[in-house]
């Protein structure tokens, strides 16, 4: 099956950039979307179709997508960005997410 | 403003079925899928399979000989039954709607997830 790959954990000071990698087999070939999920809270989606952001999320959020690896960065990071963030994409099967990254901003 | 809610037993008996209903508010079923979506504790969060509003239904392979979602259109209701099921099937079940199938897909509105336990 297919696995989409992310570091366990990713530190930022506040006002910093925080960068997070989601590793997949050609996963440049595939739209990735990025959520992010609070404590207690529902996953909430920052970045959909690799790039695009939804209403509401604001501008510090981007995304990329080449090769084998999906980016999500957070410019200016504040500590209301402290959360999980997942990855997902579709297999050709099976929409697929990653392991999840845990960002801290300290 | 579309909201989406989960109902069903937080317990459920090994080797029984789970039975979860997710109703919409603030919208229809109509042109939209609508997935199951699971999360055991401390883990990733894992696709179990959609309904669109036609019927036709997609499932993770994964989950494919255990899994049925449903749907009530009249009630504005979809719904998860997942039979045989073991202590791994413990986790928050969350249903979600996205507008496209496959690829460029994202799923923007979420219930609250509701935690199902499976033990005696």
């Amino acid at each position: 099956s297919y696995e989409l790959t992310q570091p366990p954990s990713v530190s930022v000071s506040p006002g910093q950039t925080a960068t997070i990698s989601c590793s997949g087999d050609e996963l440049g070939d595939k739209y990735v979307g990025w959520y992010q999920q609070k404590p207690g809270q529902s996953p909430l989606v920052v970045i959909y179709q690799d790039i695009n952001r939804p209403s509401g999320i604001p501008e510090r959020f981007s995304g990329s997508n080449s090769g084998n690896t999906a980016t999500l960065t957070i410019s200016g990071a504040q500590a209301v960005d402290e959360a999980d963030y997942y990855c997902q994409a579709w297999d050709g099967s099976s929409y697929v997410f990653g392991t999840g990254t845990t960002v801290t901003v300290l | 403003q579309v909201q989406l809610q989960e109902s069903g037993p937080g317990l459920v008996m090994p080797s029984e079925t789970l039975s979860l209903t997710c109703t919409v508010s603030g919208g229809s079923l109509t042109n939209f899928y609508w997935s199951w979506i699971r999360q055991p504790p401390g883990r990733r969060l894992e696709w179990i399979g959609f309904i669109y509003h036609t019927g036709n239904t997609n499932y993770n392979p994964s989950f494919k000989s255990r899994v049925t979602i449903s749907q009530d259109t009249s009630k504005s209701q979809f719904s998860l039954r997942l039979r045989s099921v073991t202590a791994a099937d413990t986790a928050i079940y969350y249903c979600a709607r996205h507008e496209e199938e496959g690829s460029g897909t994202s799923f923007d509105y979420w219930g609250q997830g509701t935690l199902v336990t499976v033990s005696t």
